[in-house]
């Protein structure tokens, strides 16, 4: 069975710009949730989608959002980038509930100059 | 803010030694979750304990569960150069996430 697949693995964006992030779930998964991870922060959740449905955000202004699609494949979009959201934005996906346990993609590094 | 708070937040150990590292956390959860991420990868889930549980084991890790003192800690016997990376505590609440730990970075040395 193929992993969690994020597209694309690395990415460099200038200030001001926005940027969409890709994420694949493991066949058959229905949760996808989306996390930053940065040095200073550690692993922050983002958002979490089952269904099409968002059921949890995390404390991270409007500018980050998501999406999912019917076939469980996911988006984010970060808007107006700052310099700190250059990070590791890390997708998982899980069977039915966001937590137990979550299989992660190996992330797409953003850097924003 | 995070939920866990690991220690110690670095080991470095020899090769065949065990490595015990410790989570603490503040808020009643459902399960508790150990995960592993190798530099710049993913994260890769080792182990789950429920919080009806006091004790698990999967090959060469074994996992403790103190609902009291909310804490956890993750032993892993015999070490190998393979077992370098950073280890991750997450409590789930049952608000569909998991809310990380800090981490301890493991370094194996041969």
């Amino acid at each position: 069975k193929a992993g969690v697949t994020q597209t694309p693995r690395y990415l460099i964006k200038t200030r001001g710009q926005q940027v969409t992030l890709s994420c694949s779930p493991i066949s058959g998964h229905r949760s996808v949730s989306w996390y930053q991870q940065t040095p200073g922060q550690g692993l922050q959740f983002l958002f979490e989608y089952f269904s099409e449905t968002q059921r949890n955000k995390g404390n991270f202004p409007g500018r980050f959002s998501g999406r999912q699609f019917s076939n469980s494949r996911s988006e984010m979009n970060v808007s107006t980038l700052e310099l700190g959201d250059s990070a590791l934005y890390l997708c998982a996906s899980s069977l039915d509930r966001a937590a137990s346990p979550l299989h992660f993609g190996n992330g797409t590094r953003l850097t924003v100059t | 803010s995070q939920q866990g708070e690991e220690d110690p937040q670095a080991l470095s150990i020899q090769e065949g030694e065990n490595a015990t590292m410790n989570c603490s956390y503040k808020t009643s959860i459902n399960n508790l979750q150990w995960y592993r991420q190798n530099s710049g990868r993913g994260l890769v889930h080792l182990i789950l304990i429920r919080s009806n549980e006091r004790e698990k084991h999967s090959g060469r890790l074994r996992v403790t569960l103190d609902t009291s003192k909310k804490s956890s800690s993750l032993l892993i016997t015999a070490s190998r150069a393979a077992d370098t990376a950073s280890y991750f505590c997450a409590t789930d609440g049952n608000d569909y996430k998991l809310s990380f730990g800090a981490g301890t970075t493991v370094t194996v040395r041969a």
